[in-house]
């Protein structure tokens, strides 16, 4: 059973290009958790989604920002017009059922904005 | 939303058994106190998860006094590959069915040769 899976692992793009980030879940799981990381400090949340429903984007900044899991295929992670400040480790987490404290986070996607 | 307060960091020599402590003052009634482990570079990774006295896995034990509003992670005869960022969660619930798994900080654990 792989585990949770984000691509790309690295994504470089110059200010005001779009970034967009894929996580597919662990099979079976139904429920996703998208988190940003800056250099030394703790995870930030930001938005929880089941299949094709947004659940909770309390932690999403109001513009630029979207996120989306499809009924088929990889839930996004979209930055449009990016800018130096969204350089940042963005993590995908994965689990069964909501509010399962046992989540399995991805490696990652390091996003550099230059 | 339960917040928790854990050390910023911690030094340990290698094998000695490390207790890394966190404060939940406003943990919920039903919910869990689960921690997690960060190396440099990857996503955090489960390590246990209990509701009250004591949890033991292969990993660690966790201990939660009877008023729960703290946990005790016990980390058992420490190695190189132990140095790593440790948080301590509680679920937050969010409101209409939905919970967060909210982070701090963390504590920063370095061991030493």
């Amino acid at each position: 059973n792989a585990g949770v899976m984000q691509n790309p692992r690295h994504l470089v793009r110059r200010r005001g290009q779009e970034a967009r980030l894929r996580c597919s879940p662990m099979k079976g799981h139904s429920h996703v958790y998208w988190y940003r990381q800056l250099p030394e400090e703790g995870l930030k949340f930001m938005v929880y989604l089941q299949k094709e429903n947004i659940i909770d984007e309390s932690g999403m900044p109001k513009e630029r920002f979207s996120a989306e899991f499809p009924k088929e295929g990889p839930s996004i992670l979209r930055i449009q017009q990016v800018v130096r400040g969204d350089s940042a480790a963005y993590f995908c987490a994965s689990s069964p059922s909501a509010g399962d404290t046992e989540a399995f986070f991805g490696q990652g996607t390091r996003l550099t904005v230059v | 939303l339960a917040k928790t307060t854990q050390p910023i960091s911690m030094d340990s020599y290698e094998g000695q058994e490390v207790n890394i402590t966190c404060s939940h003052n406003n943990i919920a009634t039903n919910d869990y106190i689960t921690w997690y482990q960060q190396f440099p570079s990857q996503g955090p990774r489960f390590i246990i998860q209990g509701y009250k006295t004591k949890v033991t896995n292969e990993v660690a034990s966790l201990f939660i006094p009877a008023d729960r509003k703290s946990s005790t992670l016990s980390l058992p005869r420490v190695s190189l590959s132990d140095t790593a960022v440790y948080y301590c969660l509680v679920r937050n619930y969010s409101g209409a069915g939905s919970y967060q798994l909210t982070f701090g900080k963390g504590t920063k654990l370095s061991v030493i040769p």
